[in-house]
């Protein structure tokens, strides 16, 4: 069946990096965008950026740039999002969803989500 | 810091019907679809409408959106217990190519 499948729950201190993958299956990988969006305790939800499965191009929102990098393997259609310089306010948990490279369809299928903990 | 504004709560009792407004900006809203995600505690979010109206495959009739100028709103009727979540309007943002954002967030309480 079409899912996505996000990899563990982390606990990181401050200043250290996290990357959180993202398996998909059962569709056509680089048939789509694959969005990352965050949600703090108690926050609402916050898009961090996209990357194109296909060309591998990213978009990130600016508040994010410089710590964030999204990639991707197409051999094992899996995504990745990387945060450095980790700060107790980027403990959150983090969501992977894809959408349509075309047709405007929405973020339609989402992954599980990831808890990322930060404390020192 | 979300620029698409909405209220920070509504409530009905069941049966009811609900609506909840998204205001957003001739850059967002006014120049893009919109987008309806539910969002139940510790779960994913969920795609309720997308293309301004459209409800995806599996998403009851009760749920219905529309689109003016620079805001949307979506209208939860019949309501039911099972739909007590957090609602959130997004858009594409074109005043910086490839940008997405999210609402404010609603959250909708069966009384």
């Amino acid at each position: 069946q079409v899912q996505v499948v996000q990899s563990g729950a982390e606990v990181k201190k401050p200043g250290a990096s996290v990357k959180v993958s993202c398996k998909a299956s059962g569709f056509t990988f680089t048939d789509y965008y694959m969005h990352w969006v965050r949600q703090a305790p108690g926050q609402g939800l916050e898009w961090m950026g996209w990357i194109n499965l296909n060309s591998g191009g990213t978009r990130y929102e600016p508040r994010f740039q410089g710590r964030v990098t999204m990639s991707r393997d197409t051999s094992i259609s899996t995504s990745y999002m990387e945060l450095t310089s980790l700060r107790s306010d980027d403990t959150a948990v983090y969501y992977c969803a894809r959408e349509a490279l075309s047709g405007w369809a929405g973020m339609d299928v989402w992954g599980q989500g990831t808890t990322v903990t930060v404390s020192s | 810091q979300s620029v698409l504004t909405q209220p920070p709560s509504a409530s009905g009792t069941p049966g009811q019907r609900v609506t909840i407004s998204c205001s957003g900006s001739s850059s967002n809203i006014g120049s893009n679809y919109v987008y309806w995600y539910q969002k139940l505690p510790g779960t994913a979010p969920k795609l309720l409408i997308a293309r301004n109206n459209q409800r995806p495959s599996g998403v009851p009739d009760r749920f219905s959106a529309s689109k003016s100028g620079t805001s949307a709103s979506l209208a939860i009727s019949g309501l039911r217990s099972e739909d007590e979540a957090d609602y959130y309007c997004a858009a594409w943002d074109d005043s910086l190519t490839g940008l997405y954002v999210f609402g404010t967030g609603t959250k909708v309480t069966v009384l």
